[in-house]
């Protein structure tokens, strides 16, 4: 059961470099969601999608881009790092009609 | 707007002490509400839910009843183990399907 998969697990980046967090589930659930944890923020919705070719934005979007080209991947893409970005990044999905998430282990980013 | 408020960590414990953290919610209609644990190094999984008022949610020896009276839904253990150290995070979903956390309490149990 892979369930929710992020990668890369921890990722250093310089201020202005770009990259992309990878996200893939396996449970053909049509709901993807990206948060990032900060220390006594709790999660924050950054993008969401409710389905191939549908995307919108959450809490916090400035400085993030997100596609889902298919059921199964939904990648976050930071186009200019900057250190406010240094955070812990989750994906989640849930199937329809549920409203429980199912979330990846997290990307640990540092942007120096 | 909608909002959860939980207890401010973090919580110190002795092993097999009772828990409590308080969770307090303010939302439009009639949420769903949920109790996630967050072990270190993981993502957030599901600990226990409640649909609808006066339900209870249980799993792995943790309580937590909808009260929507005192719009509450206090997450409880009669005995906690060093293994319950973890960030409990209480979340509530609205009929919009907007999903909104708690800031996260943690909690330490020492042998």
């Amino acid at each position: 059961n892979a369930g929710v998969t992020q990668t890369p697990k921890f990722q250093v980046l310089k201020t202005g470099q770009s990259m992309t967090l990878q996200c893939a589930q396996d449970m053909n659930h049509e709901y993807m969601s990206w948060y990032r944890q900060d220390p006594g923020m709790g999660l924050r919705l950054i993008h969401y999608s409710v389905g191939a070719g549908i995307t919108d934005q959450g809490e916090v979007p400035n400085g993030y881009n997100v596609s889902r080209s298919t059921t199964e991947d939904f990648p976050l893409r930071l186009l200019s790092a900057a250190p406010s970005q240094t955070s812990v990044y989750f994906c989640a999905s849930r199937p329809p009609g549920e409203r429980v998430q199912y979330f990846g282990a997290g990307t640990r980013l540092s942007v120096l | 707007g909608n909002s959860v408020t939980q207890m401010e960590g973090p919580v110190t414990l002795s092993e097999e002490a009772f828990l409590t953290i308080n969770c307090t919610y303010t939302a439009t209609g009639y949420p769903s509400l949920f109790w996630y644990v967050q072990y270190p190094g993981e993502g957030l999984q599901l600990l226990l839910k409640a649909t609808k008022a006066d339900d209870k949610g249980s799993n792995k020896g943790f309580e937590a009843t909808y009260r929507k009276e005192t719009t509450s839904f206090h997450l409880e253990k009669g005995s906690v183990q060093v293994s319950d150290s973890a960030v409990y995070f209480c979340a509530l979903s609205t009929s919009d399907d907007k999903i909104i956390f708690g800031k996260g309490t943690r909690l330490h149990i020492l042998p």
